[in-house]
C-alpha cells in the first residue's frame, strides 16, 4: 500500500496572501507525480504532472516543485484569490498497463477569504 | 483529452437500496476507473471496470456490493447495493491513458447520502 500524504488538511486564507502545500510521497520507485485541482460540484482538473527530480512547473500564479529524492512535493499559490478556493490533491500513479490508476493523497482543502 | 458526464450528480437514498452511477465518455477509451471518497478520507480506488470482462477489484471491494459493467469503450456503471449509511461518500468515474505521465480524467461526481 502506497502512503501518499498530504498537509495541511485545511488552509484558510486572505486574497492576496501567497500559500503554500506538502506532499509526501515514496520516493522509492518512483515514476511521476500528479497535482489536481477539484472544486465542489466540479471535475478533478490536472495541474501538473512531474517527473523529474528537481522539476519545476508552474500555471500562472500556482507552481510545483518536486524533490524525488526525499519524496515531497510542494504547491504554491501566489496572490491567492476567491477562486482558487478548492481542493488541492497529489496522486502516486501506478506503473503497469492499467493506464493511471492514482494513489490520492488526502488532499489539501484551501479557502480563500475576499 | 476525454469529457466524462457522470449521473446522477447526487442522491439521497434510503438504506437497504441500490443505486447506479453511469459514466459516458465523448471518446472510446480502454481504461475507467472508479473511485470513492468517504467523509475525511482520501480517494479510495474501488475498481478498474474493463471491456468485456468482469472488473478488477481493489482489496477491501467486492462485485456484490459493487457491480460495475462496461459494456462498450464509452460507457460505464457502477452501482452500490444494500447501502449503509457507511456508503455515503462522493464516488467518481475516471479514465486514464497508458503511462504514468499521463493526466487523468474525471466526472463530475456522485454525491451519496444514505439515510
Amino acid at each position: 500500500i502506497l502512503n501518499v500524504e498530504q498537509s495541511p488538511q485545511s488552509l484558510h486564507v486572505q486574497e492576496g496572501d501567497s500559500t503554500n502545500f506538502t506532499c509526501s510521497f515514496p520516493s522509492s520507485n518512483f515514476y511521476a507525480l500528479h497535482w489536481y485541482r477539484w472544486e465542489t460540484a466540479k471535475s478533478p482538473e490536472a495541474l501538473f504532472v512531474m517527473t523529474l527530480n528537481g522539476d519545476e512547473k508552474k500555471k500562472g500564479r500556482i507552481s510545483a516543485t518536486l524533490n524525488t529524492k526525499e519524496g515531497y512535493s510542494y504547491l504554491y499559490i501566489k496572490g491567492s484569490q476567491p477562486e482558487d478556493s478548492a481542493t488541492y490533491l497529489c496522486a502516486f500513479p501506478s506503473v503497469n498497463n492499467a493506464g493511471n490508476m492514482l494513489t490520492f493523497g488526502g488532499g489539501t482543502r484551501l479557502m480563500v477569504k475576499p | 483529452s476525454a469529457v466524462i458526464s457522470q449521473k446522477p450528480s447526487r442522491d439521497i437514498c434510503q438504506r437497504g437500496t441500490s443505486l447506479t452511477i453511469q459514466c459516458q465518455v465523448d471518446s472510446q477509451v480502454t481504461m475507467m476507473f472508479w473511485y470513492r471518497q468517504q467523509p475525511g478520507q482520501s480517494l479510495t480506488l474501488i475498481a478498474t471496470a474493463n471491456q468485456g470482462s468482469e472488473a478488477t477489484y481493489e482489496s477491501g471491494f467486492v462485485i456484490d456490493k459493487f457491480p460495475i459493467s462496461r459494456p462498450n469503450l464509452t460507457f460505464s456503471t457502477l452501482t452500490v447495493s444494500n447501502m449503509s449509511p457507511e456508503d455515503s461518500s462522493i464516488y467518481l468515474c475516471s479514465v486514464g491513458y497508458q503511462g504514468v505521465s499521463t493526466e487523468a480524467f474525471f466526472g463530475q461526481g456522485t454525491r451519496l447520502t444514505v439515510v
